[in-house]
């Protein structure tokens, strides 16, 4: 079975640039989520798709980050401008049901570095 | 608010030794808890879950974790180290259907685990 996938894998840009995230979940998930892990950290959840809904973006910076999920299947994650402090890994996973409930599959992350 | 505080962030020990990862939880509701592993530029992966069933949880490359109410814990632990088992490990809590988060998943800072050889 194949692992949740991401793409690119590293990303360098400087501040007020924008950058763009691809995320494919595990096929038949409806649940997708993407978390921003900064270094030292763990993981903290930016958003939570069930198909092609949102079901939380409250941690989300509205302002400056976007998300979208059009056929209920592969995700964007956007950051429009970027700043030195969203320095981050980004990490995409998928679930068939709720997190409460179903195990989430974590892919790969991509590693940005805003300068 | 549902929380977790994982008491050491770095942990060492020699291999064959073994393993006490410790995490403590805070949580309105009965919670699942989870311990995921991070191998350096690997994925996350599950190692366990607890989701009200048997309090001792049996995982994957021989961890296991004891759920205890009282002192609101969730401790890993392993028998004997391999180096293998080097990794950044974190505990979770989730509170499926509370409020309008849907279970979402509250990771701990992480402990960084090194086996010596």
């Amino acid at each position: 079975e194949a692992g949740v996938a991401q793409s690119p894998r590293y990303k360098i840009i400087e501040k007020r640039q924008s950058v763009a995230f691809w995320c494919n979940p595990i096929s038949g998930h409806a649940t997708l989520y993407w978390y921003q892990q900064i270094l030292g950290q763990g993981p903290k959840l930016l958003i939570q798709f069930q198909n092609n809904g949102v079901v939380d973006d409250s941690q989300l910076p509205k302002d400056r980050f976007s998300a979208e999920r059009l056929k209920g299947v592969d995700s964007t994650l956007k950051i429009q401008p970027a700043k030195l402090e969203d320095s981050a890994v980004y990490l995409c996973a998928s679930s068939l049901g709720l997190a409460g409930l179903e195990t989430q599959y974590f892919g790969p992350g991509t590693r940005l570095l805003v300068l | 608010a549902q929380s977790v505080t994982q008491l050491d962030s770095h942990v060492s020990v020699s291999e064959g030794t073994p393993v006490l990862l410790r995490c403590n939880y805070s949580s309105s509701y009965s919670p699942s808890l989870f311990w995921y592993v991070q191998h350096p530029n690997k994925g996350l992966q599950l190692l366990l879950k607890y989701t009200s069933a048997a309090t001792l949880v049996k995982g994957i490359n021989g961890f296991e974790a004891e759920f205890k109410k009282s002192e609101t814990s969730f401790h890993l632990t392993k028998p004997s180290a391999h180096m293998s088992d080097a990794a950044e490990y974190f505990c979770v809590v989730s509170d499926p259907g509370y409020g309008g988060s849907q279970g979402n998943l509250i990771f701990g800072k992480g402990t960084k685990l090194s086996v010596k050889p």
